[in-house]
């Protein structure tokens, strides 16, 4: 079982906006990091600290936290958005590292 | 720019060991921290272990303590992860990827910014 909890699956209207949220006790002491995974792919970080993205990710993906709490935000979410989404951290007890157990959004 | 390229599927026999490479190319392999992940079939990423690519400090998953070796060569900016009693829910695929680390107003983050394309592993009878 993951020590980062996420819901497993959230639908979105094509270009409306859609959180997930990641919680866990490690997120009180690290940021969490964001990955997209499509089918047959590796993961891709969209976000990572307290809300940065990677080049070449679009703005339209952003992040937050606030206590345990760590939040992916798509807004204006497009067809391509559509995939599996993980947060991770490093765990609070040392140097190891968990996953969520993913969220896939669908895009109508 | 940043590449890790891993080797190819393996098909495994239940007790066997894998040994996996992933490659390294586009930075200073020596000050990089390299981690595995795997991802069994429709299910979530699960972390392995990392190596410091630098001095080979490792810290591995309490899940897979005693079952998983991370090496590296440095003279061929190669990771290697090797995985021993194979059984079936080891099949999945197997990925490493390059680790960084931010840090803010003291709270950091640690993220994998680069991945190699997976080497997906069988294992059955």
């Amino acid at each position: 079982s993951s020590e980062l909890t996420q819901d497993p699956a959230v639908s979105v209207a094509l270009g409306q906006t859609v959180r997930i949220t990641c919680q866990g006790d490690s997120l009180t002491i690290y940021y969490a990091s964001w990955y997209q995974q499509k089918p047959g792919q590796a993961p891709l970080l969209i976000i990572y600290g307290e809300n940065n993205r990677p080049s070449g990710i679009p703005d339209r993906f952003s992040g937050s936290s606030s206590g345990n709490t760590a939040s992916l935000t798509i807004t204006g979410a497009q067809a391509e958005d559509e995939a599996d989404y993980y947060c991770n951290s490093r765990h609070s007890s040392g140097g190891h590292y968990v996953f969520g157990a993913g969220t896939t959004v669908t895009v109508l | 720019q940043v590449q890790l390229v891993q080797s190819g599927a393996e098909m495994k026999t239940l007790g066997a060991s894998v040994k996996i490479s992933c490659k390294a190319s586009g930075f200073t392999f020596p000050s990089s921290t390299m981690h595995w992940m795997r991802q069994a079939p429709g299910q979530s990423l699960e972390w392995l272990g990392w190596i410091n690519a630098g001095n080979g400090n490792t810290k591995y998953s309490p899940n897979f303590q005693g079952r998983v070796t991370i090496t590296r060569d440095t003279s061929a900016s190669t990771a290697y992860m090797e995985l021993r009693s194979l059984e079936s829910k080891d099949t999945a695929v197997y990925f490493c990827a390059r680790a960084s680390s931010q840090c803010k107003s003291g709270t950091c983050s640690y993220f994998f910014d680069s991945w190699g394309q997976g080497t997906l592993v069988t294992v059955s009878s």
